[in-house]
């Protein structure tokens, strides 16, 4: 299948900093990326549909201005979380949906553990 | 608000067992459907999809769907300890590609 690489995969920082994430895809061109967020035992969360060359789409509840999202190019989405606090420590988790596979099936990245301290 | 309802388990079965993992979904509009498998620590990945009514198999996995009792199954034949793991049920429901997930179903294979 197709492959989503994030980085880095484990970040730990002090509240009060803000942390990059970035996602690519290296063997296909991603139109659309999707962020997700996963808390211990829970399943995943949309947060938010990157969208290549245009603004973010938020899912209700997700603050904008808290989780900065940049799609500068065909293969790489990034995901800022501003300002972080502890309750901002989670599993970020990136995808993409490649066209050329038959179900537009969506494939993910390794994840990006964040822990604020 | 649409929403995928997922057995939490955990569901343990013994070495060579079926496993059946069962998924529900609110939206009649829903187009595809997907199963994840998603170890402790890990991203998830990618096991099967199916848009049709009816049965879809790959290996040891049969992916079910029935769209007029919107429900969708994952049966696994032949259960190993490898296939300890929380599975995902996922939908999409327009052709944005955006996925809905289920709360997944942990699944314990006892040797």
């Amino acid at each position: 299948g197709a492959v989503v690489s994030q980085h880095p995969s484990w970040v730990i920082c002090k509240s009060g900093t803000s942390v990059k994430i970035e996602c690519r895809s290296l063997d296909f061109q991603a139109t659309t990326m999707f962020w997700y967020r996963q808390f211990p035992k829970q399943s995943l969360m949309l947060m938010a549909t990157s969208n290549e060359g245009s603004k973010a789409t938020y899912e209700q509840g997700v603050e904008k201005d808290k989780f900065l999202i940049n799609h500068a190019s065909l293969t790489l989405s990034t995901l800022t979380v501003t300002s972080a606090h502890p309750e901002d420590s989670s599993f970020y988790i990136c995808s993409a949906r490649d066209l050329g596979q038959s179900a537009g099936e969506l494939f993910f990245g390794e994840g990006s553990r964040l822990t604020v301290l | 608000q649409k929403e995928v309802e997922q057995n939490s388990g955990p569901l343990s079965v013994p070495e060579g067992a079926i496993a059946s993992l069962n998924c529900t979904y609110s939206d009649r509009g829903s187009q595809s459907f997907f199963w994840y498998r998603q170890y402790s620590g890990k991203s998830p990945e990618l096991i099967m999809f199916i848009y049709s009514n009816g049965d879809k198999e790959d290996g040891r996995f049969t992916a079910q769907l029935n769209k007029a009792s919107q429900y969708v199954s994952l049966l696994i034949r032949d259960s190993q300890p490898s296939d300890s793991a929380t599975y995902l049920c996922a939908v999409q429901y327009d052709q944005g590609g955006k996925l809905i997930f289920g709360q997944g179903t942990e699944l314990s294979v006892k040797p």
